[in-house]
């Protein structure tokens, strides 16, 4: 069964930094590209940021590009969101979610960010 | 980038009723359109890959159309467990965008 586990979220002071793991089990990791979404409170999905199988490739959204750093490390199986300079608007529920080609199939339940002074 | 544009933002129908749901992207992105239900306090569900691709499990009564820049999503005799909110999704080489979402409600 594939499982996904978001952690590392909280409640952090606009300008620091935050670092968000995944973990998943139930399927050969390495052979996925991961994406991050996440969603602010009563607000629609916003896709944040993916990465290819091998890291070779990687993508973000204009919100949070030159912030916000994408890696894996597939021999533990786990995908990460580096946040540096949070701001409010970062305030949100992060998901990950393994990607099937063009579609994310599974997701996590989320890590929920909270971005205040 | 590319903007996808949803629309109705909400709708109310009665049960078995036929409901549409319609998603423009503002740039020629062939078939790679994929559709999410998302019910209160959970994680999306992906229910049609592909424009027109219905995943495994989902009933279907769900069905997708459309390539290029216009994409339809239908539910053919809304239920009540069918009660959520409804996303558009396109695939650009690792770069997604989600449409705003419809709120699906029973009348």
């Amino acid at each position: 069964e594939v499982q996904l586990v978001e952690s590392g979220g909280g409640l952090v002071q606009p300008g620091r930094s935050l670092r968000l793991s995944c973990a998943a089990s139930g399927f050969t990791f390495d052979d996925y590209a991961m994406h991050w979404v996440r969603q602010a409170p009563g607000k629609g999905l916003e896709w944040v940021s993916g990465i290819s199988w091998n890291s070779g490739s990687i993508g973000y959204a204009d919100s949070v590009k030159g912030r916000f750093t994408i890696s894996r490390d597939n021999a533990k199986n786990s995908l990460y969101l580096q946040m540096n300079s949070l701001r409010a608007e970062d305030t949100a529920l992060y998901y990950c979610a393994k990607a099937t080609v063009t579609s994310l199939v599974y997701w996590g339940q989320g890590t929920l960010v909270t971005v205040s002074s | 980038d590319i903007q996808m544009t949803q629309s109705p933002s909400s709708l109310s129908a009665s049960v078995g009723d036929r409901v549409t749901i319609t998603c423009q992207a503002s740039q020629d992105i062939s078939n790679y359109l994929n559709w999410y239900q998302q019910k209160p306090g959970k994680a999306p569900k992906l229910l049609i890959y592909d424009a027109s691709n219905l995943e495994t499990g989902v009933p279907s009564r769900f069905s997708g159309s459309g390539s290029g820049t216009d994409f339809t999503f239908t539910i053919s005799s809304l239920q009540p467990e069918d009660i959520a909110t409804y996303y558009c999704q396109q695939y650009d080489n690792l770069r997604l965008t989600f449409g705003g979402g419809t709120k699906v409600e029973i009348k």
